[in-house]
């Protein structure tokens, strides 16, 4: 079975500045997605970026990028130019991918991450 | 992106009694996904909802419980049957959002929090 494991349960950050936050997962498989998940206080869950296994670029969408270590299955968020607006907590997730057809999502225990003014 | 529209967004319910969540998806998805998120916990999935079928349950989790319609592509409820206090959570659903024919992520209903008192 797959899991996911995010060791840090919180972090601050000043506004401005940089924070990372980790992620490690456990599969035998070759195949599937990784993702960040932000759920701010409103608790909607709203999808940071995603990485495909296949790929070794790492992902990035404009304030936010990943280190992605496949060999390792580690799976970091790193924010850039930290904004009080990023305040939530952060979930690493993992996805099997069934040869194009839908999994579903395994979460980690996620990160409380607050910025601070 | 699909948006889902979810309701109620709360709800203060009596043990022993039911309440039945709604989701409503602005396009037709094969699969719709139901998820608990108990107080300062992770997602964990219930079930999976197939259009014209039963639903797929996780382990720990059951039909009783738990029933799920989904009479159509874009719609399906949630039941949480005999409601006791442990019952208190956060219920989402979710869909797969496909991309340029792959799976780009899942996209959320805006949550319902349920407390049983």
């Amino acid at each position: 079975a797959q899991t996911v494991t995010q060791s840090q349960p919180e972090m601050s950050v000043q506004e401005a500045e940089t924070v990372t936050l980790s992620c490690t997962y456990d599969t035998s498989e070759n195949n599937y997605y990784l993702f960040w998940y932000k759920q701010p206080p409103s608790r909607q869950m709203i999808l940071v970026i995603r990485q495909e296994a296949y790929k070794q670029q790492n992902a990035t969408e404009n304030r936010f990028s990943v280190n992605f270590q496949k060999a390792a299955k580690s799976f970091s968020l790193k924010i850039s130019d930290s904004q009080l607006g990023d305040t939530a907590m952060y979930f690493c997730a993992f996805m099997m991918r069934y040869g194009g057809s839908q999994g579903n999502l395994i979460f980690g225990k996620g990160t409380k991450l607050s910025v601070k003014p | 992106s699909a948006v889902i529209s979810q309701k109620p967004s709360r709800d203060i319910c009596q043990r022993g009694t039911s309440l039945t969540i709604q989701c409503q998806v602005d396009s037709q998805v094969t699969m719709m996904f139901w998820y608990r998120q108990q107080p300062g916990q992770s997602l964990t999935l219930i079930a999976t909802a197939n259009q014209g079928s039963e639903a797929t349950y996780e382990s720990g989790f059951v039909i009783d419980k738990f029933p799920i319609s989904r009479p159509n592509l874009t719609f399906s409820t949630l039941t949480v049957s005999n409601m006791s206090p442990e019952d208190s959570s956060i219920y989402l659903c979710s869909v797969v959002m496909i991309g340029t024919g792959d799976i780009y992520g899942y996209t959320f209903g805006s949550g319902t929090r349920l407390t049983v008192v």
